[in-house]
């Protein structure tokens, strides 16, 4: 298994342009969510999602859109970067449901909006 | 959502126990306490979870008292590629929840 990956690994947007941040995952989770995280900083839930065609907002969803066609993909797109955006991303994915459940990180992507 | 607390930062020598404390006041009962660890350019990974008295996996013990206030995460007998951030969560995920918080976490540094 690959486990959970991202694509690109790094990425340089100017102020205004839109993108896509791409994200896999071949464990048959139903969980999947995105984050972000600043320098010095934890882990801020941007949006996640608990099954296919499900997704909610997380703690810093603005500028931020996600959707779930299928059980292993999870986009991020980004409508009209901002320098606030520059960031480190990581999705994650975890199995559906349980009180135990263990998050699965992919390497992340680092973003710098200019 | 349950907030905790953990030092910014630790030091220590190769070869000591590393007990990092996280404090959890307001966590519910059905709450379970998960520990990841992160290096550099890396996502965090999976420690050891826990959600009452003593957990023991390969890499780490976690300690939970009664009250489930706190816990530890007992690293034993740490080396340099222990230097690393970790993260004390509390929360759960399921039945279409979704309420992992993650904190600034610990940066420990071992020293030759």
């Amino acid at each position: 298994n690959a486990g959970v990956t991202q694509t690109p690994k790094f990425q340089v947007l100017k102020t205004g342009q839109s993108m896509t941040l791409q994200c896999a995952q071949d464990m048959n989770h139903e969980y999947m969510s995105w984050y972000r995280q600043d320098p010095g900083m934890g882990l801020r839930l941007i949006h996640y999602s608990v099954g296919a065609g499900i997704t909610d907002q997380g703690e810093v969803p603005n500028g931020y859109n996600v959707s779930r066609s299928t059980t292993e993909d999870f986009p991020l797109r980004l409508l009209s970067a901002a320098p606030s955006q520059t960031s480190v991303y990581f999705c994650a994915s975890s199995f559906s449901g349980g009180d135990t459940d263990t998050q699965y990180f992919g390497p992340g992507t680092r973003l710098t909006v200019l | 959502l349950a907030k905790t607390t953990q030092p910014i930062s630790m030091d220590s020598y190769e070869g000591q126990e590393v007990n990092i404390t996280c404090s959890h006041n307001n966590i519910a009962t059905n709450d379970y306490i998960t520990w990841y660890q992160q290096f550099p350019s890396q996502g965090p990974r999976f420690i050891i979870q826990g959600y009452k008295t003593k957990v023991t996996n390969e890499v780490a013990s976690l300690f939970i008292p009664a009250d489930r206030k706190s816990s530890t995460l007992s690293l034993p007998r740490v080396s340099l590629s222990d230097t690393a951030v970790y993260y004390c969560l509390v929360g759960r995920s399921g039945a279409g929840s979704y309420q992992l918080t993650f904190g600034k976490g610990t940066k420990l540094s071992v020293i030759p």
